[in-house]
């Protein structure tokens, strides 16, 4: 199973939105709306914030959304603040009780 | 309140094995799935495997197929991740997740570094 494709890196200044993108195949991220994003800061556990594709979980910021199109999944940003400068990744369902994530991007606040 | 509480640190050379638990409290431990995820220094997320502790779903990524196995104690509320055969690709951070038929993992563990060096 090869991971999801994001890129390594995004950047946007305070208060601008910025999206990440997560390209897969039809074999997952085309084939169930069983997509999820995760912020991880440095030396802790990730913390989900997406999952289904679009819902949040309860306490999650509504500046963060998500959505899909095809096999490429989606994470959108809004209002831009320095606390969002994390790494950020995509997992999405497989088939067969399997999951894959996404290689992680990197966000910098400027 | 939810808690995955993982064992500590482990130092193992090239060949042996590693047994990493998982501790879950405060949510009905059969209720939901617990994910393996792990995490080799400076790199990415890989998914690992998952277990249905109320019985059935046992599944692994095919690169860790024959290595990885995992258990449940229901009366612990305990789930334990077994890799034999480890080499330094194995050297990572091992999280255990709690998890549903949404496949978002909403509770993650504190993670335990398993280093593994001659």
């Amino acid at each position: 199973q090869s991971a999801l494709t994001q890129p390594a890196s995004v950047s946007g200044s305070p208060g601008q939105s910025i999206t990440i993108s997560c390209t897969g195949t039809r074999s997952d991220v085309g084939n169930y709306n069983l997509v999820s994003w995760y912020q991880q800061n440095p030396g802790k556990a990730p913390k989900l914030i997406i999952f289904e594709v679009t819902k949040r979980p309860s306490g999650v910021s509504d500046r963060f959304s998500g959505t899909k199109s095809g096999y490429t999944a989606s994470l959108t940003i809004s209002g831009l603040q320095p606390e969002d400068e994390a790494d950020y990744y995509c997992c999405s369902y497989a088939g067969g009780s399997t999951g894959v994530f996404g290689g992680g991007t990197k966000l910098t606040v400027l | 309140q939810v808690q995955l509480v993982q064992s500590g640190a482990e130092v193992k050379k090239p060949g042996a094995s590693v047994m990493v638990s998982c501790k879950a409290s405060g949510y009905s431990f059969t209720n939901y799935y617990m994910f393996w995820v792990r995490q080799a220094p400076g790199q990415g997320l890989e998914w690992v495997g998952v277990i249905n502790p109320s019985g059935g779903i046992i599944m692994y990524a095919q690169k860790l197929e024959g290595r990885v196995t995992m258990t449940r104690d229901t009366s612990t509320s305990t789930v334990y991740m077994e890799v034999s055969s480890l080499t330094s690709e194995d050297s990572a951070v091992y999280y255990c997740a709690r998890g549903d038929d949404t496949w978002g993992f909403d509770y993650w563990g504190q993670g335990t570094l398993v280093t593994v060096s001659s």
